[in-house]
């Protein structure tokens, strides 16, 4: 079956543009998370939604960053008036377990630079 | 403060040797681990997991080890393939579901 996808794979934009990224999760899969992942680093979480609901925002970096589930299936991590340290590959993963942890499925990512 | 830490950035194991990768966290809280392998331009791929109520989890050739005392984690690959060679991040979770993940372990396998 088809796994977690996301788009654009890559996007470069200019300071102070606005952005979308699109994630497609697994279907079925009722838990969404977002991760930001800088250069060298491990991802980090940003934000985790259950269906449409945001249950955790604590990891968004600033009120420039939005995300939204809107019908529990595809979400957008929306950034606005992009800044030269928002460069990083933006991570979406989902999983099928609702009430424990469970093994996060992960799409590729989009790497956005911005210059 | 880095919650999970993965102290080596890289290690190389010839083929058909063992490979320890080795991960150590801070929050006793944390009460679920794994461990996710990653390929070039891929999203991270999950691999084994580990209970807090347990001390070892095998799946083929791969084991986990956790030991609480010391909060450490390791993950045993034997014997090693070339295929295995790739950045490998230890990743923990407590009562909120995300995951908190190290900065990653790149492991070159040599043939």
């Amino acid at each position: 079956g088809a796994g977690v996808s996301q788009s654009p794979r890559y996007k470069v934009a200019k300071r102070g543009q606005d952005v979308a990224l699109r994630c497609d999760p697994i279907s079925g899969h009722v838990s969404l998370f977002w991760y930001q992942q800088a250069l060298g680093q491990g991802p980090e979480f940003l934000t985790y939604f259950q269906n449409e609901a945001q249950l955790d925002k604590s990891g968004l970096p600033s009120d420039r960053f939005f995300a939204e589930r809107p019908e529990g299936s595809v979400s957008t991590l929306k950034i606005q008036r992009t800044q030269q340290e928002d460069s990083a590959v933006y991570l979406c993963a989902s999983s099928r377990l609702q009430g424990k942890i469970g093994e996060q499925y992960f799409g590729p990512g989009t790497r956005l630079t911005v210059t | 403060d880095q919650q999970v830490k993965q102290n080596s950035p890289s290690l190389s194991v010839q083929e058909g040797r063992i490979s320890i990768l080795n991960c150590d966290y801070t929050n006793s809280m944390f009460d679920y681990f794994l461990w996710y392998k990653k390929y070039p331009a891929e999203g991270p791929t999950f691999l084994i997991s580990i209970s807090s109520i347990k001390d070892k989890n095998e799946d083929g050739r791969f084991t986990v080890f956790l030991n609480k005392s010391a909060k450490h984690l390791s993950l045993h690959i034997v014997p090693s393939q070339p295929g295995d060679s790739a950045v490998y991040f230890c990743a923990t979770s407590g009562s909120a579901r995300q995951l908190t993940f190290g900065s990653g372990t790149q492991l070159t396998v040599l043939p």
